[in-house]
């Protein structure tokens, strides 16, 4: 069965522009999670849902925001890109109550 | 929130010999994964395991929930083992894995 699909993979934005990551669950799962890995801070969550509603934010500005559609798809967008956004963005789904699946993330740069 | 520690942070070896990983947290959980990262940056899941001991060819995992703590034994190790190994936990009535500062693990032919 297909894994999770995360485009696109590589992306280069300039500084206050705004991005838009997609995801794509395996198929049956209802559970979609975002994080951001960089360097100095890790693996860090961003936001979680379920069933089209936001279960979890993670501490991040509001500059970061997600949703889910009907299909269990799941975009997140970053607004006004700083610098310090350049990172790998994670993204996970999970069947109810058991282990993640993670894509292969997508690498943005802003320059 | 709960915490998650790993040790060592770095650990380089020879290709053949035998290596384990620890994983400590600081509370109660109800989900456990070992992840390995590939260079390409995917989170690959090589054990989801909240108790108990499982085993996949030369990996090997068990988890003492009762004593917050994990370890992850790779058998004769082979240079594509290379790579950083995270350990994430999921505490009750959060939706979301913490992870721990990951273990760098580099195999020397």
């Amino acid at each position: 069965k297909a894994g999770v699909t995360q485009t696109p993979r590589y992306l280069i934005k300039t500084r206050g522009q705004q991005v838009t990551l997609s995801c794509s669950p395996i198929s049956g799962h209802r559970s979609v999670s975002w994080y951001q890995q960089t360097p100095g801070q890790g693996l860090q969550f961003l936001f979680e849902y379920f069933s089209e509603t936001q279960r979890n934010k993670g501490n991040f500005p509001g500059r970061f925001s997600g949703r889910q559609f009907s299909n269990s798809r799941s975009e997140m967008n970053v607004s006004t890109l700083e610098l310090g956004d350049s990172a790998l963005y994670l993204c996970a789904s999970s069947p109810q109550g058991q282990g993640y699946t993670f894509g292969s993330g997508t690498r943005l740069t802003v320059v | 929130g709960i915490q998650v520690e790993q040790s060592p942070p770095d650990l380089i070896l020879q290709e053949g010999a035998n290596s384990t990983l620890r994983c400590n947290f600081s509370d109660s959980v109800n989900n456990l994964q070992w992840f390995h990262q590939n260079p390409w940056g995917q989170l690959i899941n090589l054990f989801y395991i909240p108790s108990g001991t499982k085993q996949n060819g030369r990996l090997s995992a068990t988890t003492v929930a009762t004593e917050r703590y994990s370890l992850l034994y790779i058998s004769s190790s082979q240079t594509t083992d290379s790579g950083v190994y995270f350990c994430a936990v999921r505490d009750f009535g959060n939706e979301k894995l913490t992870f721990g500062t990951g273990t760098r693990l580099t195999i020397i032919p």
